[in-house]
């Protein structure tokens, strides 16, 4: 069966420190992959998404950026955080052939 | 562009009572419709998806949602609710422009059960 894993579950960063959330699939081949941000009361906000390895792209423009090193890991990442960025993270995947998400656990990020 | 609106921020009710939740969409052609369940701290766990055919769609955990073209409605209804149903909901919209699929989220409705 399909496992979607995601790490840290919880993170504490300085302004302008680096940032890296891992976010790994099991038992599939070629997901979809994608990264959200979760907000209190506003919902879940796609940051990116890819289709294929080295194949990203960004739904809004802002301080994070994504890669997809391997087919079934996808990496959110930070050069220099800032206290916006707090936030919960959500990894997700989906089958070409099946529609709906599976979401990793979560990485709540708080930026001090 | 797609959207969904969930009206109640907030709901209440007695373990053992039905539970309706709303949800309302925004889309130029026929949707694909998702509603999630999210515990405290945890990621969103799919509860049941429309797609085409029968308007009234069976998910997990003994939830169901009624998909209502005319009223651009996708609530989610359940007869009787337990303590463990606490959680976020959240309804959403999908759409797959080519290679991917982007869904939309509404801001999603917490239940609160009381005995």
């Amino acid at each position: 069966s399909q496992t979607i894993h995601q790490w840290p579950a919880t993170l504490v960063q300085p302004v302008g420190s680096p940032l890296s959330l891992e976010c790994t699939v099991e038992g599939t081949s070629n997901p979809n992959l994608y990264w959200y941000r979760q907000a209190a009361g506003r919902g879940l906000q796609l940051l990116f998404y890819s289709v294929g390895i080295g194949q990203i792209s960004s739904e809004v423009p802002q301080n994070l950026s994504a890669s997809r090193p391997q087919d079934r890991q996808f990496i959110l990442s930070s050069k220099k955080l800032l206290l916006s960025d707090s936030g919960f993270y959500l990894c997700a995947w989906s089958a070409s052939d099946n529609y709906g998400y599976t979401f990793g656990s979560g990485t709540r990020l708080t930026v001090v | 562009a797609q959207s969904v609106t969930q009206p109640d921020i907030h709901i209440t009710v007695s373990e053992g009572a039905s539970l309706e939740l709303r949800c309302n969409y925004s889309y130029g052609a026929t949707p694909y419709l998702f509603w999630y369940v999210q515990s405290p701290g945890q990621g969103l766990q799919l509860l049941l998806k429309y797609f085409s055919g029968d308007t009234l769609v069976q998910g997990i955990k003994g939830f169901e949602a009624e998909f209502k073209r005319s009223q651009s409605s996708f609530n989610l209804r359940k007869p009787s609710v337990h303590w463990s149903d606490a959680a976020e909901y959240f309804c959403a919209v999908g759409a797959f422009p080519g290679g991917y699929q982007k869904v939309t989220f509404g801001t999603g409705t917490k239940l609160q059960v009381i005995p």
